[in-house]
């Protein structure tokens, strides 16, 4: 699976949107891009996924660069339980498992 | 959204004893169940992938026989550290596959 960097930590303000860049350079045709949150001392938790089109859900926005070499994901409008590590991960195609590769993401603290 | 139980939450055992974490998948049927583990200000590292009916498969490094781990139904695996010793201290997080990962709360492992 391709490799992912994000910036180690990014701070927001209450209220405010939250933008978590994502670079994935040598993802491949049939790779998607799969964001989870891991709140401390819990389990990951999943937030989106997409393949090549911006998608939408209750919790987030995934917006993918047109050459798919990076991503953006927006949360509208940042809570104080937002704050959390937030990872970036490209795996394969969804016929079948493949393992998650997690890196270190980024740590979003949000503020008052 | 699929929900991952894990018991116990946390447990404390001496150095020699074994030990035994449930993973269950609640109101789903996962043939496939990972198990991840992660060291203070670490990222997750998956240790095993679970295959109901199916011997696990090890990620390179990890004991298959310290880390003993049976799946043995399709919402339930075990993982058990045997011979436990203090640097096995971790947080251990199992996940169950379900056209993608869903992550338990994970089980706060500390050996004294």
């Amino acid at each position: 699976d391709a490799k992912t960097t994000q910036p180690p930590s990014m701070d927001c303000a209450e209220g405010r949107a939250a933008n978590l860049p994502c670079n994935h350079s040598t993802i491949s045709g049939n790779e998607y891009v799969y964001w989870y949150r891991q709140i401390h001392s819990q389990g990951p938790q999943y937030i989106i996924h997409g393949l090549k089109n911006n998608e939408t859900n209750e919790m987030a926005s995934l917006i993918i660069t047109e050459d798919r070499k990076s991503s953006t994901l927006i949360l509208p409008h940042a809570t104080l339980r937002d704050t959390a590590v937030y990872y970036c991960i490209v795996r394969g195609g969804n016929s079948g498992y493949s393992t998650l590769t997690f890196g270190k993401g980024t740590m979003l603290l949000v503020s008052p | 959204g699929a929900v991952v139980s894990q018991h116990p939450s946390w447990v404390i055992c001496k150095s020699g004893t074994s030990v035994k974490i449930e993973c269950r998948s609640l109101d789903f049927q996962a043939t496939t169940m990972f198990w991840y583990r992660q060291f203070p200000k670490q990222s997750l590292m998956l240790m095993a992938t679970s295959n109901e009916g199916s011997k696990a498969t090890y990620e390179q490094g990890v004991e298959k026989d310290k880390f003993l781990i049976n799946h043995a139904s399709l919402t339930l695996s075990t993982l058990t550290v045997t011979s436990a010793h203090p640097e096995d201290s971790s947080f251990y997080i199992c996940s169950a596959w379900l056209g993608f990962e869903y992550f338990g709360p994970g089980t706060r492992l500390t050996v004294t």
